[in-house]
């Protein structure tokens, strides 16, 4: 089983509220991910980094920002939250050099 | 965009029936992987296959991989309720130093 932590595992929210998603992970990898994904749907990357202090935007990057300070956080905020936004979001982690991507639980975004 | 597509969408079959999914892919590949989720959960690396290899096994998984065709097949032999689940390809860019891209899913439901 991967170590890697995502807190809140379930939100409900109004709109227009900032919120962040928390992911940590404990096994040194230097690549992390957000993916969007409606429950058994196709996986939309939001965001991911390489490494300390980079990060990059994916296909559904708009609206949402990360950082990436410690290698081992990669918190993912939203800056003013709707009801679009009500989904589930993964975190991922991956060993530079390697291939297998490791996931989260999920945090499970309700937004009214 | 390389996005895979996966065929079915959803599969229903008797538990000990063979389960066969495939994937489509649109550009040039290192390597191709599978990976299950859960309901609700992350999702768990199943296996990978190299652009040069052409079948692999591990346990009940037999992945083929057709790069003239770009497309690859999972199959899981003897089925069994716990199967049950969705299951995604994914791929990586030539250049080895992009996000993976995943594809829709097949959601298979095995009956017991």
């Amino acid at each position: 089983e991967a170590d890697i932590y995502q807190t809140p595992r379930y939100l409900v929210i109004g709109t227009g509220k900032k919120i962040t998603l928390e992911c940590s992970q404990t096994m040194g990898h230097d690549k992390m991910y957000w993916y969007q994904q409606d429950p058994g749907m196709e996986l939309h990357l939001i965001h991911y980094s390489y490494g300390v202090n980079s990060t990059e935007k994916g296909d559904l990057s708009s609206e949402s920002t990360v950082s990436r300070i410690r290698t081992e956080h990669f918190p993912l905020t939203l800056e003013s939250a709707r009801p679009s936004h009500t989904s589930q979001y993964l975190c991922a982690t991956q060993k530079g050099g390697y291939n297998e991507q490791f996931f989260g639980p999920g945090t499970r975004l309700t937004v009214l | 965009s390389q996005q895979g597509e996966e065929d079915p969408q959803a599969l229903s079959i008797q538990e000990g029936e063979n389960a066969t999914m495939n994937c489509s892919y649109k550009t040039s590949i290192n390597n191709l992987q599978w990976y299950r989720q859960n309901s609700g959960r992350g999702l768990v690396h199943l296996i990978l296959i190299r652009s040069n290899e052409r079948e692999k096994h591990s346990g009940r998984l037999r992945v083929t991989l057709d790069t003239s065709k770009k497309s690859s097949s999972l199959l899981i032999t003897a089925s069994r309720a716990a199967d049950t689940a969705s299951y995604f390809c994914a791929t990586d860019g030539r250049s080895g130093n992009t996000p993976l891209v995943f594809g829709k899913g097949t959601r298979l439901s095995v009956i017991a």
